[in-house]
């Protein structure tokens, strides 16, 4: 079946810091990559998506590029905020097999200090 | 404030017990999906429902069951509760049955069965 593993956090930075959240995906075909983030108390929120391979997608500062070759969608921020500490979540949706099942990882909390 | 209105927002309940959680998607989306977060489980995905019809069925106990009525907004009804099944529960709205699209969430509901 289909898997989503991504690092386990907690991630401590100091705001400014540079981040890499990594991500890698067990899928047939070439699903579509997600990475969503919730807010303490709310629910998740979509971040950014890529539907191929070597698409990269970007929102707020963030960015992910779909590798097929390493089967990878890993989250990137040059420099972090307070106001980005969350929990983000890595997911896919299958494009094909007849499999809708979408598959998220267990999400890696991020904490950002002033 | 995704669109996504879930009912009740807390819920607190003992072993044994029947509850209903109920959902209304973003105006203009066919499908609901709903997901069960806890910390050991991460978030698990249940059951989608597009358009009044049952669509892809995840980890989702047979205690549990989930429909959608006309107006499209959804229901999950949880019985013969166990502890384990304190949790939040969320669901999510979607334009299409296809996971490819994004999906808004709502704020959750926090069951907690004593």
């Amino acid at each position: 079946g289909n898997s989503v593993t991504q690092m386990e956090g907690p991630v401590t930075l100091s705001e400014e810091a540079f981040l890499t959240i990594n991500c890698t995906y067990t899928a047939t075909g070439y699903p579509s990559l997600f990475w969503y983030v919730q807010y303490p108390g709310e629910g998740l929120q979509l971040l950014l998506k890529a539907t191929k391979a070597d698409d990269k997608g970007s929102n707020k500062g963030f960015e992910a590029t779909y590798r097929k070759e390493t089967t990878s969608f890993h989250l990137e921020k040059g420099s972090v905020q307070v106001s980005d500490s969350a929990v983000y979540f890595c997911a896919l949706s299958p494009q094909s097999g007849g499999s809708y099942i979408p598959t998220f990882g267990r999400g890696t909390s991020l904490i950002v200090h002033p | 404030d995704s669109g996504v209105t879930q009912t009740p927002k807390h819920l607190i309940t003992a072993t044994g017990q029947r509850v209903t959680l109920r959902c209304s998607p973003r105006s203009g989306d066919l499908s609901v999906y709903w997901y069960q977060q806890s910390l050991d489980q991460g978030l698990q995905f249940l059951i989608q429902y597009y358009n009044g019809e049952e669509r892809a069925k995840g980890n989702i106990l047979e205690r549990f069951s989930a429909q959608q009525f006309p107006d499209l907004h959804s229901e999950l009804n949880l019985s013969s509760l166990e502890l384990g099944d304190s949790a939040l529960y969320f669901c999510a709205s979607s334009v299409d049955d296809n996971p490819r699209y994004e999906q808004y969430f709502g704020p959750g509901t926090r069951l907690t069965v004593t």
